[in-house]
């Protein structure tokens, strides 16, 4: 799977908006763009994918660039229950590869 | 909301025994994983299973690992002769659809697996 990068950590305020960022510029194009999140003691989650055009589902939003080198997951109102790790993978035929993610905390 | 269980939950085991970690994915699902997790490291992938056999696996899927679908149900990871570094966190997962590379994979809890 093509390598992503993203921010070690991010911080933010309860009941506000998160942009996550992901850069994956070497992405081919027959790589979709996946998010899960693992909360503290638990298994990975998944959160959200998209391919090429931007993805809205219950949890949150996949924005995703027009060149498709960068995505950003959008969690529109943060809770304290999404401080998890976030990873951003690029998928293609072979199983999910984990990277190290990014940690979001949750302010109250 | 149908899920992915395991067991045990922990299991604590001396250097050079058998451990035998088990699964049972969601019950329509075609797809199983094994995956692990030392603490503080990287989700790690082990093994992927399809159609009654190991369909891909990483290097840390050595000669001492070894998968099985005993019936309909359960999934299981087999390490026969552990090591300390084997300790970690092993997650089972279920993929239903044949897509590689859409399906949403849906992990358990975690099996802790601690050799002394």
């Amino acid at each position: 799977d093509a390598k992503t990068t993203q921010p070690n950590s991010m911080e933010s305020n309860e009941e506000e908006p998160v942009h996550l960022p992901c850069n994956h510029s070497t992405i081919s194009g027959t790589d979709y763009i996946h998010w899960y999140r693992q909360l503290p003691s638990q298994g990975p989650e998944y959160v959200i994918h998209g391919l090429t055009s931007n993805v809205n589902n219950r949890m949150a939003s996949l924005a995703i660039a027009e060149d498709r080198k960068s995505s950003t997951l959008i969690l529109h109102r943060a809770t304290l229950r999404d401080a998890a790790v976030y990873y951003c993978i690029l998928r293609g035929n072979t199983p999910l590869v984990f990277g190290k993610g990014t940690r979001l905390s949750v302010i109250a | 909301e149908p899920e992915v269980t395991q067991t045990p939950s922990h299991q604590v085991t001396q250097m050079g025994q058998e451990v035998i970690l088990r699964c049972v994915p969601i019950s329509n699902h075609l797809y199983f994983y094994w995956y692990r997790q030392i603490l503080g490291q990287k989700v790690e992938f082990l093994v992927s299973f399809y159609n009654n056999e190991i369909s891909e696996k990483s290097e840390i899927f050595d000669d001492q690992f070894s998968v099985e679908r005993p019936d309909g149900s359960n999934f299981t990871l087999k390490i026969r002769s552990t090591k300390l570094e084997d300790s970690a966190m092993y997650f089972c997962a279920s993929k239903l659809g044949l897509a590689t590379n859409t399906g949403e994979l849906f992990f358990g809890e975690g099996s802790r697996l601690t050799v002394l």
